[in-house]
């Protein structure tokens, strides 16, 4: 099956600082990449929708301004949160949508700040 | 839209019994729907998907699921709980120009 990966798969970063995850589609291209959060012990919720080449659209509540994402090819899609601050903890799930629009997931960032 | 209901957030069994993780959907477009297992910090693993074909779908670990129009219902099972099933359960539903919509969640413990 079709392979998502994400680097890293956790990082811990300092208070105001900026951290950088990448989501890659390793063996297909994905024309849309999704970013998820995920708070400890509750169900993903969607951050916003990628498509490369385009700007990406945000779901209500989410700060577009913090959470930077570029889809800048048909692999990779970037995630900066900017920043950060320790409420920003949590993992970020991505997933990437092929050709018949199934999505495949990430294996997930843990993020803390401190 | 779309939503998706999971009927109790944890479940507990005894190893060897049977494991039956509820789900419901509401679509306004014709579902797919998935399940997926988390383990504690790891991501998403596709246990199985309804996408329109046959309406008992069989997954991995010896998992499977029913979709149910008439009941809009998707619900997981398991004939004989392991103790490597513990995890967190996922159900999911997703149609065409629609997002990705998850459920809450079921945190499944198997007791020895």
């Amino acid at each position: 099956g079709a392979v998502v990966s994400q680097h890293p798969s956790w990082v811990i970063c300092k208070s105001g600082t900026s951290v950088k995850i990448e989501c890659r589609s390793l063996d297909f291209q994905a024309t849309t990449m999704f970013w998820y959060r995920q708070f400890p012990k509750q169900s993903l919720m969607l951050m916003a929708t990628s498509n490369e080449g385009s700007k990406a659209t945000y779901e209500q509540g989410v700060e577009k301004d913090k959470f930077l994402i570029n889809h800048a090819s048909l692999t990779l899609s970037t995630l900066t949160v900017t920043s950060a601050h320790p409420e920003d903890s949590s993992f970020y799930i991505c997933s990437a949508s092929g050709q018949f629009n199934e999505q495949f997931f990430g294996p997930g960032t843990r993020l803390t700040v401190l | 839209a779309q939503s998706v209901t999971q009927l109790g957030s944890h479940v507990s069994v005894s190893e060897g019994a049977l494991v039956l993780l509820r789900c419901n959907y509401s679509s306004s477009v014709p579902p797919y729907l998935f399940w997926y297992v988390q383990y504690p910090n790891q991501g998403l693993q596709l246990l199985l998907k309804y996408t329109s074909a046959a309406t008992l779908v069989k997954g991995i670990n010896g998992f499977e699921a029913e979709f149910k129009k008439s009941e809009t219902s998707f619900h997981l099972t398991k004939p004989s709980a392991h103790m490597s099933d513990a995890a967190e359960y996922f159900c999911a539903v997703w149609g065409y120009g629609q997002n990705f919509v998850f459920g809450p969640g079921t945190r499944l413990s198997v007791l020895p």
